[in-house]
């Protein structure tokens, strides 16, 4: 059983591009949150979808949007990447049935931006 | 708005010592409360969780206790190990069930 996937792990964009990021949830999810992890610090909600739908927002810019896909799968896009966007970009998937309280986490997406 | 507070670390400690770990939390409600593990280089790992006040979540030998009245869920483990150098981060999980909102962090180590 596959969990949440990424890819990819590792990335290096200049200041002002924009970077598409992706998540496969774990078999059985369908609900797909986004956190983003500065060095040294905790975790940050992005946003959450579920049914295609953006479910609830954090306190991050418009710049940070998102996308869900029939089979649950999750892109997030950052427009006019800022070098406070580097950061470990976190997704999580989840499921509204049955031990809707497990999240669990894929291993990140490494973003820096010079 | 909800919010958690955890031990300033690092944490240092020698092989077969006690571990605790503090962590407290504001929130409205009864929120879920969880602790995840965060090795060098990979993602968060659930480590343990607790759904309601006074369930004690446990796992590899780590346990945690909600306490609603003094809105506490301390980590503990009774022999620490090497492999269990990592960051621990402690987390809820509010009533609507969407976001998790983390503490900063506490590093462990553990020396031999």
């Amino acid at each position: 059983d596959a969990g949440v996937t990424q890819s990819p792990t590792h990335l290096i964009k200049t200041r002002g591009q924009q970077v598409t990021l992706r998540c496969s949830p774990k078999s059985g999810h369908d609900t797909v949150s986004w956190y983003q992890q500065a060095l040294g610090q905790g975790p940050q909600f992005i946003f959450q979808y579920y049914e295609e739908e953006e479910r609830q927002r954090g306190n991050f810019p418009d710049r940070f949007s998102g996308h869900q896909f029939p089979n649950y799968s999750s892109e997030l896009n950052v427009n006019a990447l800022l070098l406070g966007d580097s950061a470990l970009y976190l997704c999580a998937s989840s499921s509204t049935g049955r031990g809707r309280n497990t999240i669990y986490f894929g291993e990140g997406s490494w973003l820096t931006v010079v | 708005g909800d919010s958690v507070t955890q031990m300033e670390g690092p944490v240092t400690l020698s092989e077969e010592a006690f571990l605790t770990i503090n962590c407290t939390y504001t929130a409205t409600g009864y929120p879920s409360l969880f602790w995840y593990v965060q090795y060098p280089g990979e993602g968060l790992q659930l480590l343990l969780k607790a759904t309601k006040a006074d369930d004690k979540g446990s796992n590899k030998g780590f346990e945690a206790t909600y306490r609603k009245e003094t809105t506490s869920f301390h980590l503990e483990k009774g022999s620490v190990q090497v492999s269990d150098s990592a960051v621990y981060f402690c987390a809820l999980r509010d009533q609507a069930g969407t976001a998790l909102i983390f503490g900063k962090g506490t590093t462990l180590s553990v020396s031999s």
